[in-house]
């Protein structure tokens, strides 16, 4: 089955700095990447995703980079606000009509 | 339009007991996920249900089980209860159509805690 690692685990950042988590994935039939946010005691909320036919998307200060060679993927915060601070999970989903998803372990970003 | 509902909030169980969790989708969503989050483990998927069929399940023993209902809202049943069951269970929904992935909307979960 698939398997999504992603680092770092903990990500401290100055405000206004940028941000970069990465995450890789094993099963090259993976074709959906989706990105959530998850504020402390609250639900996870999708951010951002990307399908593998394109190679990057933007949203206002989110991007997301997909290498489907390497089978990794990246979300970029730029100017980062004390607000974006959160845990992020990346996921992978494959087109094989399951939908699931399968997901990192996620990133504690800190934006100090 | 409202988002994923889940109740009950909290759950607090001793261990061997049964759990009833459920989940009512977004208006119009027939597809509904469950995920077990447990402190620095991540999401790890649970179930799928679409149209009232479960669809997939992840690598989780047979005491965990669920159903969909005509109006596709959700149980999760979870029997025998054990200590490492205590989480966050999360309830997501999507539409499913055609064979593309769907984007997934979470509820905001229930914490369960086994005694």
């Amino acid at each position: 089955g698939e398997n999504v690692e992603q680092h770092p685990s903990t990500l401290s950042v100055q405000e206004g700095d940028s941000a970069v988590i990465k995450c890789t994935y094993s099963d090259s039939a993976s074709n959906y990447f989706p990105w959530y946010k998850q504020e402390l005691g609250k639900r996870p909320q999708l951010i951002i995703d990307i399908r593998s036919n394109v190679g990057e998307k933007k949203d206002q200060r989110i991007a997301v980079t997909l290498n489907k060679t390497a089978k990794h993927f990246s979300l970029h915060i730029t100017e980062t606000q004390p607000e974006d601070s959160a845990v992020y999970f990346c996921a992978a989903s494959d087109n094989s009509g399951s939908s699931t998803l399968t997901f990192g372990k996620g990133t504690m970003l800190l934006v100090s | 339009e409202a988002g994923v509902t889940q109740s009950p909030t909290h759950l607090i169980k001793t261990r061997g007991q049964q759990a009833t969790l459920r989940c009512s989708p977004i208006s119009g969503h027939t597809s509904v996920y469950w995920y077990q989050q447990a402190l620095g483990l991540g999401l790890q998927f649970l179930l799928w249900y679409d149209e009232g069929e479960e669809r997939n399940r992840g690598n989780f023993p047979p005491r965990f089980s669920g159903r969909q209902f005509p109006n596709y809202s959700s149980e999760l049943n979870v029997n025998a209860l054990e200590l490492e069951d205590s989480a966050l269970y999360l309830c997501a929904s999507s539409l499913l159509m055609g064979g593309a992935t769907k984007k997934q909307f979470f509820g905001p979960g229930t914490r369960l805690t086994v005694l």
